[in-house]
């Protein structure tokens, strides 16, 4: 089955920049999804088609993708951005959904 | 503004069948898949299938054979079923939107359900 790599940690310090790294086989054909999770609540979705933003999500979050891997930047990260960071594909077959094992980022 | 409200039995016994069902309401029903996705404690999300409004499914090949996922279009409500369940099936369940401009063969999801928790225990 279908699999995409995180590194299972990040460390920055505020004000840095967070690059998170996302692996897989079918992303130069499929888009990549990041969703940030702070403990106890539902994800919230951050990126969307690799490099879009959704209303409301600050402007230090960008996404890009080249190959197959697809990267999370924070800009300037800030201690509010400590949470687990997934991405989230499609398969080749276009059936088949999957998510990254998650990032944990770390602000200190 | 489109709003996911989910609910089911929290508490099971193993081989039972886990049963949840999502509504949806403020938005449109038709023209997207409605998916499930669970998350163990302490662990990450897993995608466990979707459907869209005329119950066309696509399930998450490590759980197909216990995976039901259906749809009442009368109700704006889709439903999960996921039968002889073990403790390895405790976890939080979200019911959630998929969307993208190529969906259905790639997208992601944009809305999710407040989920709920559900444990397998004797």
């Amino acid at each position: 089955s279908y699999e995409l790599t995180q590194p299972p940690s990040v460390s920055v310090s505020p004000g840095q920049t967070a690059r998170i790294t996302c692996s897989g086989d079918a992303l130069p054909q499929k888009y990549a999804y990041w969703y940030q999770q702070k403990s106890g609540q539902a994800p919230v979705l951050v990126i969307y088609e690799d490099n879009k933003r959704p209303s409301g999500i600050p402007e230090r979050f960008s996404g890009s993708s080249s190959g197959t891997v697809a990267t999370l930047t924070i800009n300037g990260a800030q201690v509010e951005d400590e949470a687990d960071y997934y991405c989230y594909s499609t398969d080749s077959s276009g059936d088949h959904r999957v998510f990254g094992p998650g990032t944990k980022v770390t602000v200190l | 503004q489109v709003q996911l409200q989910q609910w089911g039995a929290g508490l099971l016994e193993p081989s039972e069948t886990l049963s949840l069902t999502c509504a949806v309401y403020g938005g449109s029903f038709s023209g997207y898949y409605w998916s499930w996705i669970r998350q163990p404690p302490g662990k990450g999300l897993e995608w466990i299938g979707e459907i869209n409004h005329s119950g066309s499914t696509n399930y998450n090949p490590s759980l197909k054979s216990r995976v039901t996922i259906s749809v009442d279009t009368s109700k704006n409500q889709f439903s999960l079923k996921l039968n002889s369940v073990t403790a390895a099936d405790t976890a939080v369940y979200y019911c959630a939107r998929e969307t993208g401009t190529k969906a259905p063969f790639d997208q992601g999801v944009d809305v999710w359900g407040q989920g709920t928790t559900v444990t397998v225990s004797s």
